[in-house]
C-alpha cells in the first residue's frame, strides 16, 4: 500500500498571504494525484486532479504541481473561505490512499 | 451536475450489518465512464477507500483488503442508486461514510461526493 504523507500537519497563514502544502508518496504515483478540500461537517471537495489540473470552477489562485513522489498545492492570496483541511490522494495503485491532511488555519 | 444523496441508519449494533444507499442524479449508475465508490472517515483511520462498483458490459466490484470479507456494494439500476453493506460490524467501524463518483474516463479522482452519514456502532 502506498503511504501518503502530508506536511505540515497545521499551517497558520494570514489572509491575503500565500500557502504551500506538501504531499509525499512512499513510491512513485506518476501524476495520478488529486487534492481535496474539506470544511467542518462537509464532504471533501475535489480541487485538483492529475497533479495539476484544476477542477471545474476552481479559482486560479489554487495550483498543483509535482510528479512521481513529491507534490505541492499552492494557494496564492488566501481568502477566508480557503481555511480548511486539505487532503492529497493517489489513484495510481490499489488501494487508493489518502494523506492524513493539512489543516490551514488563520494566523 | 452530478448529485449524490445518501440514506441509511446512523446507529448499528455490534455484530449486525451496516446498510447505506446512495441515490444518483445527473448520471447513471450504469455509466461506462464512472465508478461508484464508498469511502469512510474516522479520527483513527483518516479517509479510507472501501470499495466500488462499475459497469463495463457487465458489473465489476473492487474492495479494500481490510474489509473484503465483510463488504458488498451493489448497483440498483431500476432506482439509479448503489448500496453498501458491511457485515459483522464492531465499534472500529464507527465513521462518517461517504459515497463518491469516480471519473474513470479522464482520470480516477473522486469528483462528486455524498453528504456523508455518521454511523455509530454501539449497543
Amino acid at each position: 500500500e502506498i503511504v501518503m504523507t502530508q506536511s505540515p500537519a497545521t499551517l497558520s497563514v494570514s489572509p491575503g498571504e500565500g500557502a504551500t502544502l506538501s504531499c509525499r508518496a512512499s513510491q512513485s504515483v506518476s501524476s495520478n494525484l488529486a487534492w481535496y478540500q474539506q470544511k467542518p461537517g462537509q464532504a471533501p471537495r475535489l480541487l485538483i486532479y492529475a497533479a495539476s489540473t484544476r477542477a471545474t470552477g476552481l479559482p486560479a489562485r489554487f495550483s498543483g504541481s509535482g510528479s512521481g513522489t513529491e507534490f505541492t498545492l499552492t494557494i496564492s492570496s488566501l481568502q477566508s473561505e480557503d481555511f480548511a483541511v486539505y487532503y492529497c490522494q493517489q489513484y495510481n495503485n490499489w488501494p487508493y490512499t489518502f494523506g492524513q491532511g493539512t489543516k490551514l488555519e488563520i494566523k | 451536475q452530478v448529485q449524490l444523496q445518501q440514506s441509511g441508519p446512523g446507529l448499528v449494533k455490534p455484530s449486525q450489518t451496516l446498510s447505506l444507499t446512495c441515490a444518483i442524479s445527473g448520471d447513471s449508475v450504469s455509466s461506462n465512464s464512472a465508478a461508484w465508490n464508498w469511502i469512510r472517515q474516522s479520527p483513527s483511520r483518516g479517509l479510507e477507500w472501501l470499495g466500488r462498483t462499475y459497469y463495463r458490459s457487465k458489473w465489476f466490484n473492487d474492495y479494500a483488503v481490510s474489509v473484503r470479507s465483510r463488504i458488498t456494494i451493489n448497483p440498483d439500476t431500476s432506482r439509479n442508486q448503489f448500496s453498501l453493506q458491511l457485515n459483522s460490524v464492531t465499534p472500529e467501524d464507527t465513521a462518517v461514510y461517504y459515497c463518491a463518483r469516480q471519473d474513470i474516463e479522464v482520470a480516477a479522482h473522486f469528483d462528486s461526493w455524498g453528504q456523508g452519514t455518521l454511523v455509530t456502532v454501539s449497543s
